[in-house]
């Protein structure tokens, strides 16, 4: 079975901080792919990332930044110089596509950024 | 604009009452899905279908039925069997291409729903 852990539930940081969210996920497939969903206020999930399993190279996108380990099962991450439009909940999902890309997500944390 | 609809914004279901959620996409996508969404709680999938007359089961599909008439079209109903349907209903697609699948699911704006 597949399952992704998100320990942090709610996380509160000033403007300009730097912010990690982690995630831990469980499969025993070889072939998987990551996903981080943002969800504003509005309600709607925002794409930001996919990374599939054989590519653990990290990844920035503006202040963006992911972190891939597979030796410890995790993808992390990091909003460097955090805004108040950052403001979200943030999921972390996994899918194995050999069964028909369904995503498990974790419970999702809560980013609040104070101005 | 390409993009996925979901309709109404808001509902309300009274006791006993089966409510449908439309959801519309024209982006092509092949695949649909529609997931709940509890307060605190990750999304959980309900149903989602591949192409179109054909359609599965998820994790918690019991009290709702879909059909997936049209390429564009994955309709939603909450029946009377469903006895706490108080949730954010989320409709996704994806397009279907090769295997293994690795296509990103995008989401529409969702409905919240509200029993009376």
């Amino acid at each position: 079975a597949q399952k992704v852990t998100q320990a942090q539930t709610e996380i509160s940081v000033v403007e300009k901080e730097d912010v990690t969210l982690d995630c831990v996920y469980e499969t025993r497939d070889t072939t998987y792919y990551l996903f981080w969903y943002k969800q504003p206020p509005s309600g709607e999930l925002v794409f930001l990332i996919r990374r599939n399993s054989f590519d653990e190279q990290n990844e920035i996108s503006g202040r963006y930044s992911w972190n891939f380990q597979k030796s410890t099962s995790s993808f992390n991450f990091t909003i460097t110089a955090s805004q108040v439009v950052d403001s979200a909940v943030y999921f972390c999902a996994l899918s194995n596509p050999w069964a028909n890309s369904k995503l498990t997500f974790g419970k999702g944390i809560t980013l609040s950024v104070r101005p | 604009d390409g993009g996925i609809t979901q309709s109404p914004k808001y509902l309300f279901r009274k006791e006993g009452q089966n409510v449908t959620l439309s959801c519309e996409q024209n982006l092509n996508h092949d695949a649909m899905y529609w997931y709940r969404q509890d307060p605190g709680q990750g999304l959980r999938l309900i149903y989602y279908s591949q192409i179109v007359n054909d359609f599965q089961k998820g994790d918690i599909a019991e009290g709702y039925s879909v059909s997936r008439e049209k390429k564009e079209s994955f309709p939603l109903t909450v029946t009377s069997a469903q006895k706490n349907p108080t949730a954010f209903y989320l409709c996704a697609s994806s397009a279907t291409q090769g295997a293994p699948l690795q296509e990103t699911q995008y989401f529409g704006p969702g409905t919240r729903l509200l029993v009376l």
